[in-house]
């Protein structure tokens, strides 16, 4: 079984930082993904970790602590354009992605 | 076409009427999947399949069948449908099964 969590909803300001913190207690663990998806749109690939630590792609970051069961997607300098839903996703033991619910993110100028 | 094509966009459907959602990818992925969004649900996975010939359960299966006789087609059919099916339907894909999923740009169905 798999068990997900992240924030339904935040709201931040053009320019600004937002963390989204992803938890999870899942059937193994194999990786973790972050997705974007734009309203009506389909989701598109943002990040992968399987090992501890940070990963950085531009104004995207993405943490995991596989012993804490812990990630977060951090996006800075926030634009308009990043108003949308992101998803994280855990790869489980049989390879199969489990997905959150999403946290829908506001940008206000 | 360039990645993963789906039809129709949209769809309203009369309940107990049969249905097929088409997806097609050119990326020569092994690895298919359809997913199921709803609000506040999160994507969840209905079937799978890890190369032509193959195909699996994911989570929520029942009332929906696969097929997968090539590498680029894998389409969903809904034998009977019912107003509990309507969602908006992703197909993904990757190369192979611990590759990265790509989603195609959905299908909204409606059963009434």
């Amino acid at each position: 079984g798999q068990n997900i969590d992240q924030p339904t909803e935040m709201t931040a300001t053009e320019g600004a930082i937002v963390q989204i913190n992803c938890t999870y207690q899942t059937s193994g663990f194999n990786g973790l993904f972050w997705y974007q998806q734009h309203a009506g749109e389909a989701p598109t690939f943002l990040s992968y970790n399987v090992l501890d630590g940070l990963e950085e792609k531009g104004r995207f970051s993405s943490f995991l602590s596989r012993s804490k069961g812990y990630s977060y997607l951090l996006l800075k300098e926030l634009q308009m354009k990043d108003s949308a839903s992101y998803l994280c996703a855990v790869f489980e033991n049989d390879y199969k992605l489990s997905f959150g619910a999403g946290t829908t993110v506001t940008v206000r100028a | 076409i360039a990645g993963i094509t789906q039809a129709p966009t949209s769809q309203i459907l009369a309940a107990g009427r049969r249905m097929t959602l088409r997806c097609t990818q050119d990326m020569r992925h092994n690895a298919m999947y359809w997913y199921r969004q709803d609000l506040g649900l999160g994507l969840r996975l209905i079937h799978y399949s890890n190369t032509a010939g193959t195909t699996g359960k994911g989570e929520v299966p029942d009332g929906y069948s696969v097929s997968r006789a090539n590498t680029d087609d894998f389409p969903l059919t809904l034998a009977s449908a019912v107003p509990s099916q309507t969602s908006v339907y992703f197909c993904a894909s990757s190369d192979g099964e611990l590759g990265t999923q790509y989603f195609g740009p959905g299908t909204r169905l409606t059963v009434l």
